[in-house]
């Protein structure tokens, strides 16, 4: 366990559907992160939140919908989405401040299949 | 242009033996970090090494960093069939985030 929660675990959509991923941290951390892991590809940031605000948007398509209502909850918004989405989705957790001096703390991550 | 790149891309080793993992950058860096990654779950942080230092050590972890080369290498001593995962690097600098490598695939066979 590392005090990052994602829910669903596994998740299948079809192209029409509209659905979100959600990420809870019990770390007292100030930043969060959605990075999308496919086959045989480095993880992909898509979204920085820090003190709540999206300070990263990494050319992320429309469909993907980040949400950050409060330090310890992130959510992902998803819609309409196209069978190349399909990957595992990891949200992470950071002290906060300047990421790239922090340990990032992982979730277990959504398997998502677009069917 | 990605950053870290680990290499190599698979390894396979029997347990007891020794498995050396590499990573190299291509800008500079204000730390490296190792992270391991069991199929199909989130990654789980090993260790950091700070631009300033040389050698660090955790447990039956060794990292190594040389910035002239920039490049860093991870090895596991006395391998386990539980060390059997994807290990990746990532790289930070202050201001940007984190760049995670591809990873090296690690077997390791009872």
């Amino acid at each position: 366990e590392t005090g990052v929660t994602q829910t669903p675990r596994h998740l299948v959509m079809g192209m029409t559907n509209k659905k979100s991923l959600k990420c809870e941290q019990h770390l007292g951390h100030n930043a969060m992160y959605w990075y999308k892991q496919s086959a045989k590809k480095p993880l992909e940031l898509m979204f920085v939140y820090n003190f709540k605000e999206q300070t990263e948007n990494n050319s992320v398509p429309s469909r993907f919908s980040p949400e950050c209502p409060n330090s310890s909850h992130l959510f992902l918004h998803l819609h309409t989405l196209q069978p190349e989405d399909s990957a595992l989705y990891l949200c992470a957790s950071s002290q906060g401040g300047t990421a790239s001096t922090d340990t990032q703390y992982f979730g277990p991550g959504t398997r998502l299949t677009v069917l | 242009s990605q950053q870290g790149e680990e290499d190599p891309q698979a390894l396979s080793i029997q347990e007891g033996e020794n498995a050396t993992m590499n990573c190299s950058y291509k800008t500079s860096i204000n730390n490296l970090q190792w992270y391991r990654q069991n199929s199909g779950r989130g990654l789980v942080h090993l260790i950091l090494i700070r631009s300033n230092e040389r050698e660090k050590h955790s447990g039956r972890l060794r990292v190594t960093l040389d910035t002239s080369k920039k490049s860093s290498s991870l090895l596991i001593t006395a391998s386990r069939a539980a060390d059997t995962a994807s290990y990746f690097c990532a790289t930070g600098n202050y201001g940007q985030n984190f760049v995670f490598g591809p990873g090296t695939r690690l077997s390791v066979l009872p």
